[in-house]
């Protein structure tokens, strides 16, 4: 299957700074990509839907300004945690779809972000 | 609200056995429809697609499809330790996946 890249693969930082997690398409291209988040022992949570040269488009309850999201080419995403706190340690997840209409999601490795 | 429910495991079952997954969704227009593999601390990945009623098979997997009863099942035949996981049923709704809770399937060596 196509490949997905995200790097880190776990980060600890501590509170009140920012994390950036990297999402690549490494043997396509991806107009659009998602960031999920998910909590122990629970299923994964659509944050955001990151386009590439426009602005993201945050699901409800998703502080845009927390989470910032940039889609400067047609292989990278990128998701910045901005202002850390503890309950933002979570597994964050990126996903990507091959083909133009294709509705196949292939996922990144996943970033497990600690925040102390 | 856009909703994917799945029956609540954990499933435990013996090598060799066949494990059955079951998930319902409630937006009827859904089209697109696929199960994931999840292994703890690990990100999911794609072991089946469906969009068409009926089966699926392929290798030791079968997916079926009711869209009248907006229901989706996975099918695993001569169950393996390896496929000690979670089991995620996901549903596409306005281009986006919905998740299930997931299922936790342990296979009894």
């Amino acid at each position: 299957g196509a490949v997905v890249s995200q790097h880190p693969s776990w980060v600890i930082c501590k509170s009140g700074t920012s994390v950036k997690i990297e999402c690549r398409s490494l043997d396509f291209q991806a107009t659009t990509m998602f960031w999920y988040r998910q909590f122990p022992k629970q299923s994964l949570m659509l944050m955001a839907t990151s386009n590439e040269g426009s602005k993201a488009t945050y699901e409800q309850g998703v502080e845009k300004d927390k989470f910032l999201i940039n889609h400067a080419s047609l292989t990278l995403s990128t998701l910045t945690v901005t202002s850390a706190h503890p309950e933002d340690s979570s597994f964050y997840i990126c996903s990507a779809n091959v083909g133009g209409s294709s509705t196949e999601a292939f996922f990144g490795q996943g970033t497990r972000l600690t925040v102390v | 609200q856009k909703e994917v429910e799945q029956n609540s495991g954990p499933l435990s079952v013996p090598e060799g056995a066949i494990a059955s997954l079951n998930c319902t969704y409630s937006d009827r227009g859904s089209q697109s429809f696929f199960w994931y593999r999840q292994y703890s601390g690990k990100s999911p990945e794609l072991i089946m697609s469906i969009y068409s009623n009926g089966d699926k098979e392929d290798g030791r997997f079968t997916a079926q499809l009711n869209k009248a009863s907006q229901y989706v099942s996975l099918l695993i035949r001569d169950s393996q330790p390896s496929d000690s996981a979670t089991y995620l049923c996901a549903v596409v709704n306005d281009y986006k996946l919905s998740f299930g809770a997931g299922t936790t399937v342990t296979v009894r060596a």
